[in-house]
């Protein structure tokens, strides 16, 4: 069993749609967790960014961390065609840890 | 965030040769991280490069296929050696920046194979 397990989409919506992207984790240790926006022919670029449990809002983009569940989501409220992207959720435990451990992605395609 | 350079961007290559990716950040950072990504999946971790030390590779990479330099906190280089078409994908550098704990990443390179 993965440490990240991620909603695999792919998502089609209708632009202004709400989006909700998942992740469900099995570590308890984790205590930051990011979501990360990745292009077509880009790396991944962070897009929320928060330390343990609430939310966290930014615009159009709502973070949603739930430690008690293992949950995190990602809201996109009044989704565009922009947003079309593959969406990772990653996590790690904390600053002296290593590497992050990153879901298999989702990819969104908003349709106008 | 500092930035991160990668180059090439892209590279097509022949068949037993092998290829040096650059990496740069333009701020000193502890650890940097390779990746690889099949298009359409998600990232693999090829192994993290310490400044000092060896690099630590994950389950599946090895030295002698992937070799990694990491001369100073700024620099490291990853070598896909005697490549064959399996190699095509797309190469990631990734920095970890300690205060936020949160990785960084280059655009990549696009490596073919022929």
């Amino acid at each position: 069993q993965k440490e990240v397990e991620q909603d695999p989409g792919p998502l089609s919506v209708p632009e202004g749609a709400i989006v909700s992207l998942n992740c469900t984790y099995s570590n308890s240790a984790f205590q930051y967790f990011m979501w990360y926006r990745q292009y077509s022919r880009k790396g991944p670029e962070l897009l929320m960014y928060t330390y343990s449990s609430g939310n966290k809002e930014d615009g159009r983009f709502t973070a949603q961390v739930d430690k008690s569940s293992k949950y995190i989501s990602l809201f996109i409220r009044d989704s565009q065609p922009s947003d079309s992207a593959t969406y990772l959720c990653a996590m790690t435990q904390d600053t002296n840890a290593g590497k992050s451990t990153f879901g298999d992605g989702t990819t969104l395609t908003v349709k106008p | 965030s500092a930035v991160i350079s990668q180059k090439p961007s892209r590279d097509i290559c022949q068949r037993g040769t092998s290829l040096t990716i650059q990496c740069q950040v333009d701020s000193q950072v502890t650890m940097m991280f390779w990746y690889r990504q099949q298009p359409g999946q998600s990232l693999t971790l090829i192994a993290t490069a310490n400044q000092g030390s060896e690099a630590t590779y994950e389950s599946g990479f090895v030295i002698d296929k992937f070799p990694i330099s990491r001369p100073n906190l700024t620099f490291s280089t990853l070598t896909v050696s005697n490549m064959s078409p399996e190699d095509s994908s797309i190469y990631l550098c990734s920095y970890r920046d300690r205060s936020t704990s949160i990785q960084h990443f280059g655009d990549g390179t696009r490596l073919s194979i022929l």
